[in-house]
């Protein structure tokens, strides 16, 4: 079975800074995926990027970059330049190499970012 | 704009009522799942579907069934409604065979659900 855990209940943060979301995973198997969605209060998930296991480099999309470590079973999300449109709810996700049954989440961190 | 479409923004249920929850994709996914968001614990998956009539059950099946009659259709149904299955319900599909694992997760907005 897999395991997600973000350490990070909430996260207050000045505006242009960057910010570090932080995630742990479990997994026994060899091959998985990793997510991080974000959630505004609308309350849709929004998908910000994904890195596979076996992908060699850091996944990056716009300001947005997934720190990979995987010996540490880490996969942290790094938003540069921090904005006050990013404040939401972040969740990390995994899917096990079989791929179908569904996405396993974390219990999410609520970052704020400040004026 | 594809989309996955959830009948319900917010709802208002009775304890003992029978409830349904309708989500509609337009995006022709194989795969379909519910969700349930609670504070603090994240997204747990209910039950998914791989093909029509098909379901299989996620981590927290208890006290609710689902129904896939059409593709893009999976329906979530509380039998007997309860106060603990008071949270916000969330819809997702996703495509079937990907090169990676990259599946291509979609949401609707959710649904609300308080049960009094």
């Amino acid at each position: 079975a897999q395991k997600i855990t973000q350490t990070q209940p909430g996260m207050f943060v000045q505006e242009k800074e960057a910010v570090t979301l932080d995630c742990t995973y479990d997994t026994s198997d060899p091959s998985y995926g990793l997510f991080w969605y974000k959630q505004p209060s609308s309350g849709e998930m929004i998908f910000l990027i994904y890195q596979g296991s076996y992908d060699q480099q850091n996944a990056t999309e716009g300001r947005y970059s997934l720190n990979f470590q995987k010996a540490r079973k880490s996969a942290n999300l790094v938003i540069s330049a921090s904005q006050l449109g990013d404040s939401a709810m972040y969740f990390c996700a995994m899917i096990p190499g079989g791929g179908a049954d569904g996405l396993t989440f974390g219990k999410g961190t609520h970052l704020i970012i400040q004026p | 704009d594809v989309k996955v479409t959830q009948s319900s923004r917010y709802l208002v249920k009775r304890t003992g009522e029978k409830v349904f929850l309708e989500c509609v994709q337009d995006m022709d996914h194989e795969n379909m799942f519910w969700y349930r968001q609670d504070p603090g614990l994240g997204l747990r998956l209910i039950y998914f579907s791989y093909d029509v009539k098909m379901k299989e059950k996620g981590d927290i099946p208890e006290g609710y069934s689902v129904s896939r009659e059409k593709k893009e259709r999976f329906s979530l149904i509380l039998e007997s409604a309860s106060t603990n299955q008071t949270s916000m319900y969330l819809c997702a599909s996703s495509l079937a065979d990907v090169t990676g694992l990259n599946y291509g997760y979609t949401f609707g907005s959710g649904t609300r659900l308080t049960v009094v």
